[in-house]
């Protein structure tokens, strides 16, 4: 049971360049959440997902776009990367229900010079 | 939002030591937990707490919702119990998922 995959582990990206963060969970979630953790700093939200084919806007969404088309994937797309987007990105996921807690992919870290 | 704070920013203390560390929110919660990042970055779930007491191990969490803080206490510290420890709450409004505070940076010195 792998949990929360998030790959790659590492990238660096020159300005204006684009790329996908992929995110995969196998415990069926329907849940599932993107966050950035600048340096010294708790982590941000900037996409989630309730379920398949709904996604909404967190605390940061801007430069970011995300998709859900299964309940296993939720990839975050950055277009034009930019030096603000340096920063280490992860994934979770979590069941339905409230009285839940999150699960935490590894991370990505994320350079754009 | 729900406005998430913790103290202290960092602690340093020597093996064998005991520490208290403090998250305030400014709403009541239906969700707050408490993880620890190690030094490779990796965020594990430590409790699942948005009120009451919980146990595990040398680590506890006491969350007293109606005073909206809640306490994470390490016993008895190793080395190993170093890293970041964060506080993430979530009110029930707005958009769903966790609001994290900055964290308290924990060194435990051998």
């Amino acid at each position: 049971n792998a949990g929360v995959t998030q790959t790659p582990k590492f990238r660096i990206l020159k300005i204006g360049q684009s790329m996908t963060l992929q995110c995969a969970q196998d415990m069926n979630h329907n849940y599932m959440y993107w966050y950035r953790q600048d340096p010294g700093m708790g982590l941000k939200l900037i996409y989630y997902s309730v379920g398949a084919g709904i996604t909404d806007k967190g605390e940061v969404p801007n430069g970011y776009n995300v998709s859900r088309s299964t309940t296993e994937d939720f990839p975050l797309r950055l277009e034009l990367a930019a030096p603000s987007q340096t920063s280490v990105y992860f994934c979770a996921s979590r069941r339905t229900g409230t009285a839940i807690g999150y699960t935490f992919g590894s991370g990505t870290r994320l350079t754009v010079v | 939002g729900i406005q998430v704070e913790q103290s202290p920013p960092d602690l340093i203390l020597q093996e064998g030591a005991n520490s208290t560390l403090r998250c305030n929110f400014s709403d009541s919660v239906n969700n707050l937990q408490w993880f620890h990042q190690n030094p490779w970055g990796q965020l594990i779930n430590l409790f699942y707490i948005p009120s009451g007491t919980k146990q595990n191990g040398r680590l506890s969490a006491t969350t007293v919702a109606t005073e909206r803080y809640s306490l994470l206490y390490i016993s008895s510290s190793q080395t190993t119990d170093s890293g970041v420890y964060f506080c993430a709450a979530y009110s029930g409004g707005g958009a769903d998922g966790l609001t994290f505070g900055k964290g308290t940076h924990l060194i435990i010195q051998p």
